[in-house]
């Protein structure tokens, strides 16, 4: 168990509708990262939040959109889902920068 | 963009031999970090270089941190069957301002065992 929890595990939805990914950050992490691996892409960078800011952004559609609560937990909003959109979506947490990420376990969407 | 280019992208093992592979890139990192997947979980760090020429083990493991600070090489000695998985190689470069930029991560390194 890394100290990062992501729910859910797996989803399956249709295209066109919007899904709510969930992260618990290691406790003490300020910073909350996610990324896409999808098979052909590997591990894209999506967003950072640092203490509840945006803090970089890096392959995230307009479609897709992210927040850090108060008690540093992370939600990914995705809407209007293609069927591109399949793939794993992890997120990572840190307290001293990229270099020294946690990964969860990841959520895999399925979209259908 | 930044691309890392792993290489190879697949790669059979058999018990008690040696493993490389590399990352290479046409930009410069101050950081290159190893990690390892196995299926179901997340990428776990395996090793962090952070200076040119670096060359760090973490038990069978040796990594290096390439002169030129554009590439990487990853050795994996006496393999054993617990290292099966999905290796990435991974860059961190500094932003103009200074501050830390974003990991970029190579394609992966699939490691099987040979039938």
């Amino acid at each position: 168990d890394s100290g990062v929890t992501q729910t859910p595990k797996h989803l399956i939805t249709a295209t066109g509708q919007r899904v709510t990914l969930r992260c618990s950050p290691r406790s003490g992490d300020l910073s909350v990262y996610w990324y896409q691996q999808s098979l052909d892409q590997g591990l894209q960078f999506l967003i950072q939040y640092y203490n509840g800011e945006e803090r970089a952004k890096g392959n995230i559609l307009e479609r897709f959109s992210a927040q850090q609560f108060p008690d540093l937990h992370s939600e990914l909003n995705l809407s209007s889902l293609e069927l591109g959109d399949s793939a794993l979506y992890f997120c990572a947490s840190s307290n001293s920068g990229a270099n020294v990420l946690t990964f969860g376990a990841g959520s895999r969407l399925t979209v259908l | 963009g930044q691309q890392l280019n792993q290489s190879p992208q697949s790669m059979f093992i058999q018990e008690g031999e040696d493993v490389s592979m590399n990352c290479t890139s046409s930009s410069i990192f101050n950081t290159w970090l190893w990690y390892k997947q196995d299926p179901g979980e997340g990428p776990v760090l395996l090793i962090a270089l952070y200076k040119a020429g670096e060359l760090t083990s973490n038990g069978r493991l040796t990594a290096q941190f390439g002169i030129t600070r554009k590439d990487s090489f990853l050795n994996i000695s006496a393999s054993i069957p617990s290292d099966v998985g999905i290796y990435f190689c991974a860059g961190l470069r500094m932003n103009y301002g200074g501050s830390q930029g974003n990991l970029i991560f190579g394609k992966g390194t699939k490691l099987s065992v040979k039938p």
